[in-house]
C-alpha cells in the first residue's frame, strides 16, 4: 500500500507565472482534496475532485484549477501567481467524498517572489 | 460561515504532565469533527473523527471528546514524541466536501 505522494516538494516561482502541482492518491482512494496552508495557519480547503470532476470548492478564485485522472491522481494549477500564494499546498486522498478519514501528502512548499 | 477556534495556541508540558486542548466550533449542522496531528514540514496525520455530542474516542495517550459546542483532546502522561501541532477541523452536513480547520495548538513535551 503506497501513501499519498506530492511533487515537487519545493518550488520557487515569479509573480505572474503559472504552476502545476501533482498528487498521487493512496491506493484505492478515489477522492482527492487540495488545501492551502499559510505559515502558522490551518489548512484552507481549495477544492475536491471525485471521479475526475470538481466536487466542491472553497473560497478561491478561478485561477486555482485542478484535474483528476482515471488513476485518481490529481493536479493543482495556479495561474497568474501572486505573492500571497506562497504557502504549503497539501493534497489529501480518501475513500469517500465525505473525507471521513483523509490521508495527507507531505505537501509542496511554493514560494512566489 | 463555519468557524473553528483552538486554544491554547501553544502549550508546554513536562513529560508525564496530563492536559487538554480545546476546540470550539460554530457550524450549521455538524456532520463530523476531526483531529489531526501535524509535525513540522509534514502533512497532517489523521487521529479521530467524532460525529455526535457525547462521543469519545481513544488512541494510546490521546482521548477526544465532543459536546455540542466544543471538542477536547486529552493527553494523558505525554511523552516527548507527542510534541506536534494538533489541528481540529469540522465538516458541515450541507457541504460535506469542505473541511474547515482551526489554526492548531502547538504542543511541546519536555523530557
Amino acid at each position: 500500500e503506497t501513501g499519498v505522494t506530492q511533487s515537487p516538494t519545493h518550488l520557487i516561482k515569479t509573480r505572474g507565472q503559472q504552476v502545476t502541482l501533482r498528487c498521487s492518491s493512496q491506493s484505492g482512494h478515489n477522492t482527492v482534496s487540495w488545501y492551502q496552508q499559510a505559515l502558522g495557519q490551518g489548512p484552507q480547503f481549495i477544492f475536491q475532485y471525485y471521479r475526475e470532476e470538481e466536487n466542491g470548492r472553497g473560497n478561491f478564485p478561478p485561477r486555482f484549477s485542478g484535474l483528476q485522472f482515471p488513476n485518481y491522481s490529481s493536479e493543482l494549477n495556479v495561474n497568474a501567481l501572486e505573492l500571497d500564494d506562497s504557502a504549503l499546498y497539501l493534497c489529501a486522498s480518501s475513500l469517500r467524498t465525505e473525507n471521513t478519514e483523509a490521508f495527507f501528502g507531505q505537501g509542496t512548499r511554493l514560494t512566489v517572489v | 460561515e463555519d468557524q473553528v477556534t483552538q486554544s491554547p495556541e501553544a502549550l508546554r508540558l513536562q513529560e508525564g504532565e496530563s492536559s487538554s486542548l480545546n476546540c470550539s466550533y460554530t457550524v450549521s449542522g455538524l456532520r463530523g469533527l476531526f483531529w489531526y496531528r501535524q509535525d513540522p514540514g509534514k502533512g497532517p496525520e489523521f487521529l479521530f473523527t467524532l460525529y455526535s455530542a457525547g462521543e469519545e474516542k481513544e488512541k494510546e495517550r490521546l482521548k477526544a471528546t465532543l459536546t455540542k459546542k466544543e471538542s477536547f483532546l486529552h493527553i494523558t502522561a505525554p511523552k516527548p514524541e507527542d510534541s506536534a501541532t494538533y489541528l481540529c477541523a469540522v465538516q458541515a452536513r450541507r457541504s460535506y466536501q469542505k473541511v474547515t480547520f482551526g489554526t492548531g495548538t502547538k504542543l511541546q513535551v519536555i523530557p
